[in-house]
């Protein structure tokens, strides 16, 4: 039972916008930034979006990322095939006074 | 470029114990935290703890309290990870990540090493 938590799997068209939703409490992503995580079959996990809606350089702008409250979501519009991976939302918690992921996304480009 | 590169894949008996490494480059090795995270055969991500590479502190997850160890040794710029007492449920890629001080993201990691506990 993950801290953070996310739908197990989403899936859409190419072309199509997905969104996936993360949700949390005020121990963590109400007090805290988010931060999402993509990985590709098989890699290691690559920093997607920073400080809730933050592109690290080289991601496209295809994807963002926003919070409300205790909750945050990412989109991703233009879906395109290579974005079949997992994805993860991260945040500190002051309670576990460490950092706490989402279960994951599977995301299937269908 | 900033790269991690972690030591080679383990396998260990219950009760054992195990070292990863994870070797960086490209950066002040000093100026950032390092971090490691878990992942089980298809499972989801776990964080492990952390160590200021510059002043050494560390903080761990409560979970693996007593049986992590995070250290660094700043002339080389490695950071390792000690986990003891292994049991099967300890059978995962592990991973060591780079984390600006002062902020939440891991912003690049290491290529991940499996660590296989089975008698």
């Amino acid at each position: 039972q993950s801290v953070l938590t996310q739908p197990p799997s989403a899936s859409g068209t190419p072309g199509q916008r997905v969104t996936i939703s993360c949700s949390g409490s005020s121990s963590n992503i109400g007090s805290y930034t988010v931060n999402w995580y993509q990985q590709l079959p098989g890699t290691a996990p690559k920093l997607l979006i920073y400080s809730d809606n933050q592109r690290p350089s080289g991601v496209p702008d295809r994807f963002s990322g926003s919070k409300s409250g205790t909750s945050a979501s990412l989109a991703i519009s233009g879906l395109q095939s290579e974005d079949e991976a997992d994805y993860y939302c991260a945040a500190w918690d002051d309670s576990l006074n460490g950092v706490v992921f989402g279960g994951g996304t599977k995301l299937t480009v269908l | 470029q900033v790269q991690l590169v972690q030591s080679g894949a383990e396998v260990r008996k219950p009760g054992a114990s195990v070292r990863v490494s994870c070797e960086a480059s490209g950066y002040s090795f000093t100026s950032y935290a390092i971090h490691w995270v878990r992942q089980a055969p298809g499972r989801g991500l776990e964080w492990m703890g952390w160590i200021t590479a510059g002043n050494g502190d560390t903080k761990y997850s409560q979970k693996f309290q007593g049986r992590v160890t995070i250290t660094r040794d700043t002339s080389a710029s490695i950071a390792y990870m000690d986990l003891s007492g292994l049991r099967s449920e300890d059978t995962a890629v592990y991973y060591c990540a780079r984390n600006p001080l002062g902020t939440t993201e891991l912003d690049n990691w290491g290529q991940g090493t499996l660590v296989t506990v089975s008698s």
